[in-house]
């Protein structure tokens, strides 16, 4: 079954402990992003990849850092996580050959940040 | 302005009503437009795609894109309580290389009620 997972699927932590949120997908696709959704400002991007070791700046990196090593995985990693990274995560992953823009998302990770 | 516009709702419609979910968006380079729905605690799953002015139908879905107006429509009839979900529409240009820009609306919650 064509699937995009992440993990945990939820997290409490406290300010300033790191935690990474793994993302894996088992299409092969090419490109992968992270986004998180809060409340009244919908869906924002946080960092891309359009293969492997190239990632790219989204809308909103601020505080978070991936890294590309190998083609099914786009860890998200908060080295210093503070409150305001309290959101819902998710990870997406798509194919040129399919269309760039059709996305598959993740199930979603919820984080909160005491 | 913000680049993509979408009233959040809530939108409560009785069941084998005709809904109508509308976006409206600023930035004249967005080539391709897209519909998602997101289920309560899952990650948005594309519904209809297209990148041409007119309308595009799928069983009970019509996505309708005028690019004169800057204006997109998603129309569901004969709705279903499964319909029930937050719809976001979701705009994409081209920044080249492969890469593309993503940009979703805040998303409309459309309850349907039995």
């Amino acid at each position: 079954e064509a699937q995009v997972t992440q993990n945990p699927r939820y997290l409490i932590t406290v300010t300033g402990k790191k935690l990474t949120v793994t993302c894996s997908q088992n299409m092969n696709h090419e490109y992968m992003s992270w986004y998180r959704q809060d409340p009244g400002l919908g869906l924002r991007q946080i960092y891309y990849s359009m293969n492997v070791e190239v990632t790219d700046k989204g809308d909103v990196p601020e505080g978070y850092k991936v890294s590309r090593k190998e083609k099914r995985n786009f860890p998200l990693i908060l080295e210093s996580p503070s409150p305001n990274q309290t959101s819902l995560y998710f990870c997406a992953s798509s194919s040129p050959l399919v269309g760039s823009d059709t996305q598959y998302f993740g199930p979603g990770t919820r984080l909160t940040v005491l | 302005q913000k680049e993509v516009e979408q009233d959040p709702g809530p939108l409560s419609v009785p069941e084998g009503a005709i809904v109508s979910l509308n976006c409206t968006y600023s930035n004249s380079a967005f080539q391709y437009f897209m519909w998602y729905r997101q289920y309560s605690r899952k990650g948005p799953e594309l519904l209809m795609y297209t990148y041409s002015s007119g309308n595009k139908e799928d069983g009970r879905f019509t996505a309708q894109v005028d690019k004169s107006s800057k204006y997109i429509s998603l129309f569901i009839r004969d709705s279903q309580p499964s319909d029930s979900a937050t719809y976001l529409c979701a705009m994409s240009v081209d920044r080249g290389a492969g890469s593309y820009q993503l940009t979703f609306g805040k998303g409309t919650k459309l309850s349907v009620i039995p």
